[in-house]
Formats: structure tokens, C-alpha cells, sequence
């Protein structure tokens, strides 16, 4: 069980617009800035977004997040098949005094 | 560029003891902390520790405090994940990654991540 909730599965047609949300509590979402990985099967985990909204270099701006309370979310817009992966949320917790990684949700492109 | 290089594929029979490695480059080494999580077969990403690489302070997920022993040797740039007796539910791919601060908290991104290292525990 995650501290942070996920939805396990997301789709969406190429060129559609999809979002993936991230729940949390006071204690990491609500206080902390939030991040968002992408996992292609295979491959390491790669930052995708960082400090809530922000994309790191090379990363489409296709990719966005936003965050609002205890909650995040990461939006893809105009779908493309290479973007079928694992997302993860990520953040700080602070009664933990540690990381916590959402469950991953998995992406498919129909 | 900043790289993350990890050791290889390890197999083991449960009871023995296995230290696999994350070696940083291509940045100031001891001004990030460095984190590690498990990945099970067909699962998510599960925090296993951060370690400071400038000062060694280290923190554990309580899921595996006692399990594991983070190290760094900061003469090699070099980060260490040890387990002194193996299980077979140890059996897994694991990261490293370097984690960025906000201040002198390790609270920040998990921006540049290593290639994993496949750990595989026989009974």
C-alpha cells in the first residue's frame, strides 16, 4: 500500500489529452513539492517533472504538472505511442523524514 | 554529464552477503545526497535509504532499517547498498540516483538515476 494514491492504469488514443492523479496527505503533498517520473519498460526512472510544474531540460512541454492542496496531477497532451510507460509521483514526507513514491500508473496508447 | 554507473547483474544463494555499487561523475559528488529504491519483478518503487555523500549521514525506510547498510566512499565518488544475509524476497532490480536539496534537506528531485543493478537470490 503507497502513501501516495494512484490510479494502477490510464489510456488514451495518439493526439489525446490524458491525466494521471497523485493523492496525498498534509504531511507530503500538502507541504512539499512533487515530482513526477517516467518509467519505459526496461529502463531506469527518468525525471520528467520536478518542484510541482517545472519539466527538465528535454522534456516536452507536451508533459505538465500541477498541484493543488494534497493533490498533483500530470497531464500529456497529443499522445504519442512512445509515451506508453509507468508515471510515478513522488515527495517528501515529512512525518516519515523521508521519500514516498506513488504506486505508478501504467499509460497504454490505443 | 552528470552519469550514475552502476555494478552488474549479482546472483546469490540466500544466507550470503552482497554489496553492489553506484558511481557518480560528472558533478561535485559530495554536495548531493544519493537514494536507492527496490523494484520487485512487475512492481513499483520502493524507498530503501539516502545517504549524504558529503558527511555519510544516512536515513532508512523503516520497511528496511536493519535489512540493509548504505555507505559511500567519497574518495571514489562511489555509493554502497550491503546486505549481510540475503533472502530470496530480496530478489530484484535496484536504483541509485542522485537527489537534489532544498537547503541541507535531501527533499528535492531524484534528478539523474543509475542504469539498476538486477539482484537474484536462489534458495
Amino acid at each position: 500500500q503507497s502513501v501516495l494514491t494512484q490510479p494502477p492504469s490510464v489510456s488514451g488514443t495518439p493526439g489525446q489529452r490524458v491525466s494521471i492523479s497523485c493523492s496525498g496527505s498534509s504531511s507530503n503533498i500538502g507541504t512539499n513539492a512533487v515530482n513526477w517520473y517516467q518509467q519505459i519498460p526496461g529502463t531506469a526512472p527518468k525525471l520528467l517533472i520536478y518542484s510541482n510544474t517545472q519539466r527538465p531540460s528535454g522534456v516536452p512541454d507536451r508533459f505538465s504538472g500541477s498541484k493543488s492542496g494534497t493533490s498533483a496531477s500530470l497531464a500529456i497532451g497529443g499522445l504519442q505511442s512512445e509515451d506508453e510507460a509507468d508515471y510515478y509521483c513522488a515527495t517528501w514526507d515529512d512525518s516519515l523524514n523521508g521519500p514516498v513514491f506513488g504506486g505508478g500508473a501504467k499509460l497504454t496508447v490505443l | 554529464e552528470v552519469q550514475l554507473v552502476q555494478s552488474g547483474a549479482e546472483v546469490r544463494m540466500a544466507g550470503e552477503s552482497l554489496r553492489i555499487s553506484c558511481k557518480g561523475s560528472g558533478y561535485s559528488f559530495t554536495t548531493y545526497w544519493i537514494g536507492w529504491v527496490r523494484q520487485m519483478p512487475g512492481k513499483g518503487l520502493d524507498w530503501v535509504g539516502i545517504i549524504n555523500s558529503g558527511d555519510s549521514e544516512t536515513r532508512y525506510s523503516p520497511s528496511f532499517e536493519g535489512q540493509v547498510l548504505i555507505s559511500v566512499d567519497k574518495s571514489i565518488n562511489t555509493a554502497y547498498l550491503h546486505w549481510g544475509t540475503l533472502r530470496a524476497s530480496d530478489t530484484a532490480m535496484y536504483y541509485c540516483a542522485r537527489v537534489r536539496k532544498t537547503g541541507a534537506k535531501p527533499v528535492g528531485s531524484w534528478d539523474f538515476w543509475g542504469q539498476g543493478t538486477l539482484v537474484t537470490v536462489s534458495t
